[in-house]
């Protein structure tokens, strides 16, 4: 079956707008995960969905950074007033839940440049 | 707090050396799980294999194979007779409850660069 998609592949924005980065996990899959990866922090977990539910969202760098996701499927990764700092790439995963035997199936991410 | 530490950053071997890839994890939980994701140049993470803390067997996938051992918190992998398809990054991650809640959370290391010469 299809698995994880993420669009835009690339994005290049300029400094101070604002970004939206969509991620689809594979169907059934409840659980879904948003990581960065920069070449400075390596893989670093941001958030997690259960459904349409965000427990946690103490990974976000800052409040600049905001997701949701809307009928247990589709989630949007917002950047607003985007930094140079926040350029990387933007990995989505999903997994059929949460528990730690769940594997976590990873998109192909987006490739984020904030000039 | 977890952590995972890959300190080969990169390794280059020639097709056909066995290479092993190091790891090695900090956890308090007693109930973890630990995994291997492969990066190749497309970028997408491969999830190879999860393994969980009380299952210490080896295993064996092919020309893969993975050694864990509680008692050094290693959880190495080495590829046998390596091809040039086998370069790419190679992550290993952690996944542990989180103060009772439990989610999968993955705590990566820093990967490692594996490139196969012809």
């Amino acid at each position: 079956g299809a698995g994880v998609s993420q669009s835009p592949s690339n994005k290049v924005t300029e400094k101070g707008k604002d970004v939206e980065l969509r991620c689809d996990p594979i169907s059934g899959h409840t659980a879904l995960y948003w990581y960065r990866q920069s070449l400075g922090q390596g893989l670093e977990f941001l958030i997690y969905f259960q459904g349409n539910s965000a427990p946690d969202k103490s990974g976000l760098p800052s409040d600049r950074f905001s997701a949701e996701r809307t009928g247990g499927s589709v989630s949007t990764l917002t950047i607003q007033r985007t930094q140079q700092e926040d350029s990387a790439v933007y990995l989505c995963a999903s997994s059929s839940g949460l528990k730690l035997t769940d594997t976590q199936y990873f998109g192909p991410g987006t490739r984020l440049t904030v000039l | 707090a977890q952590k995972v530490t890959q300190a080969q950053t990169e390794i280059s071997v020639v097709e056909k050396e066995d290479v092993t890839l190091d790891c090695v994890y900090e956890t308090r939980d007693t109930t973890y799980y630990l995994f291997w994701y492969k990066q190749p140049p497309s970028g997408e993470l491969v999830f190879l294999i999860r393994r969980n803390s009380f299952d210490e067997q080896n295993e064996i996938s092919g020309r893969y194979s993975w050694n864990f051992q509680k008692s050094t918190s290693s959880f190495n992998f080495t590829i046998t007779a390596s091809q040039v398809v086998d370069s790419a990054v190679y992550f290993c991650a952690l996944s542990e409850s989180a103060g009772g809640t439990s989610y999968g959370k993955l705590t990566f290391g820093q990967g490692t660069i594996l490139t196969v010469h012809p």
